[in-house]
């Protein structure tokens, strides 16, 4: 059973509204989570983090939020760009153990 | 030069053969990692390695192998491929504290 769910594999946005991704755990044990984003034939790259301390954070276009009592997470993003399109990853783990990543969700940014 | 580079990017190999795909970083990181992604599953953990001399198995282990060289080189080898190893492999790295992963490029493996 997967511990980090993201229940849609795709979402397409357009140019300069909001993108909302959404990531729920299982795990009550995970205290700190990140997003990756992927582009066709690169690795994924690291986008941002919250730790299960706070309920939100923000970086630049980004933002992340933590709602630890339904054990969900979401990351915002505005204005979405074309340059946004790809996939995003949610990762989560308890603190000095491995990472559990979800499934991913496919952006893809309408111009 | 990028942080994390692995060899071959892509490669076509038959059921049973031996193959190694290997990872390289620069970034002086002791923690290094190797994933499997496969449609609709996410990244899965196969080995991971916390410094030269400590080797651990991951969430699939099982049909792969590894090897860690030196600090900056860990290599993941199937001893005897078959096609349900076909996946794009990914080696990324961290730090001690472990709570960033830098990915290399990937692999995309098939398996005939």
């Amino acid at each position: 059973d997967q511990q980090v769910k993201q229940n849609s594999p795709s979402l397409s946005v357009q140019e300069g509204r909001i993108s909302i991704l959404n990531c729920d755990y299982t795990n009550s044990m995970f205290d700190y989570f990140l997003w990756y984003k992927k582009y066709p034939a690169e690795g994924p790259t690291f986008l941002i983090s919250i730790s299960s301390i706070k309920d939100k954070n923000e970086d630049g276009r980004f933002t992340v939020f933590l709602n630890k009592s339904a054990k969900h997470l979401s990351l915002h993003i505005v204005p979405s760009q074309p340059g946004d399109s790809a996939v995003y990853f949610c990762a989560a783990y308890p603190y000095g153990q491995n990472f559990v990543f979800g499934p991913g969700t496919r952006l893809s940014v309408l111009p | 030069d990028a942080d994390v580079t692995q060899t071959p990017r892509n490669r076509i190999t038959k059921t049973g053969k031996r193959i190694m795909l290997e990872c390289s970083q620069t970034k002086g990181h002791d923690r290094m990692y190797w994933y499997r992604q496969d449609p609709g599953l996410g990244l899965r953990l196969i080995y991971y390695s916390f410094d030269v001399k400590d080797i651990n198995k991951g969430e699939i282990s099982d049909g792969y192998s590894v090897s860690r060289q030196a600090q900056a080189k860990f290599s993941l080898s199937l001893e005897s491929a078959i096609p349900n190893q076909t996946a794009l492999y990914f080696c990324a790295t961290s730090g001690f504290s472990g709570e960033t992963q830098y990915f290399g490029p990937g692999t995309r493996l098939l398996v005939l």
